[in-house]
C-alpha cells in the first residue's frame, strides 16, 4: 500500500518569512495529492491540490511543487502570518479498483509562525 | 451546503458500553470514509464505502468496530465494548468518488472519551 512521509514534524518561523513543508510517497500511482490545514479543535480543511498531470500549482501565499519521478512534493507558504498557525497534512491518493481513490496521510507539520 | 455533519460532537462514556457515532455525508457525494485520528498515530483511515458498499475496512482495529452505510446519506460507526484505548476524535469524510480526483471534506469530528 501507499506510505506517505512528512518533514518535518515541527516549523517554526518568523513572521514574514517562508515555510517550506515537504513530503515523498511510495506508490507511482498515485495521481492526487492534497494538502489540509488544522487549526486546534477543528476539522482538517483542504487548502491546496495537485494533480500529477502538473509541476506546480499556486493560490496567493500557498504553492505546490510535485516531482513525480523522485515521488516528492512540498507545500510553501510565503509571508508567512500568526494565522497560517497550525498543522499540515500531506496526503497521496491512489486508485482504488476503479472504487474511486483512497488518501494516505503524512504525519503532519505543526507549523508556528512568531509574531 | 451544509458539509458533512457528523453527531454527537462529544461522547464520553464508560468502559464497556456501546459506542454510536454517526455521519450525514454531503449531498450528491458516494464515497464515505471513516478516521480515527490520535497524538500518537496520527488521521488512520478505518474504513471506506463507495456507493453505500464497503470497500477497505482493513484499518477497523478490531471486531468490536463495525461500520454500516444503509443509504446514500447516512452511515454508523459503532463500538462495542468500548475501550479506554478508543479515546480519539473521529471524522467522517466524503468526497465525489469514482476516479475523479476530488478533495475529500471533513466532518467537525467525534471527541470520543472512554473512561
Amino acid at each position: 500500500g501507499e506510505n506517505v512521509e512528512q518533514h518535518p514534524s515541527t516549523l517554526s518561523v518568523q513572521e514574514g518569512d517562508s515555510a517550506v513543508i515537504k513530503c515523498t510517497y511510495s506508490d507511482s500511482a498515485s495521481n492526487y495529492f492534497p494538502w489540509y490545514k488544522q487549526e486546534l479543535g477543528k476539522r482538517p480543511q483542504l487548502i491546496i491540490d495537485i494533480r500529477s498531470n502538473v509541476g506546480e500549482k499556486k493560490d496567493q501565499r500557498i504553492a505546490v511543487t510535485l516531482n513525480k519521478t523522485a515521488k516528492h512534493f512540498s507545500l510553501h507558504i510565503t509571508e508567512t502570518q500568526p494565522e497560517d498557525s497550525a498543522v499540515y497534512f500531506c496526503a497521496a491518493s491512489s486508485p482504488h479498483n476503479n472504487a474511486g481513490n483512497m488518501l494516505t496521510f503524512g504525519g503532519g507539520t505543526r507549523l508556528m509562525v512568531k509574531p | 451546503d451544509a458539509g458533512v455533519i457528523q453527531s454527537p460532537r462529544h461522547e464520553v462514556t464508560e468502559m464497556g458500553q456501546e459506542v454510536t457515532l454517526r455521519c450525514k455525508p454531503i449531498s450528491g457525494h458516494n464515497s464515505l470514509f471513516w478516521y480515527r485520528q490520535t497524538m500518537m498515530r496520527g488521521l488512520e483511515l478505518l474504513i471506506y464505502f463507495n456507493n453505500n458498499v464497503p470497500i477497505d475496512d482493513s484499518g477497523m482495529p478490531e471486531d468490536r468496530f463495525s461500520a454500516k452505510m444503509p443509504n446514500a446519506s447516512f452511515s454508523t460507526l459503532k463500538i462495542q465494548p468500548s475501550e479506554p484505548r478508543d479515546s480519539a476524535v473521529y471524522f467522517c469524510a466524503s468526497t465525489v468518488g469514482g476516479d475523479r480526483n476530488q478533495p475529500q471534506h471533513f466532518g467537525d469530528g467525534t471527541r470520543l472519551s472512554i473512561l
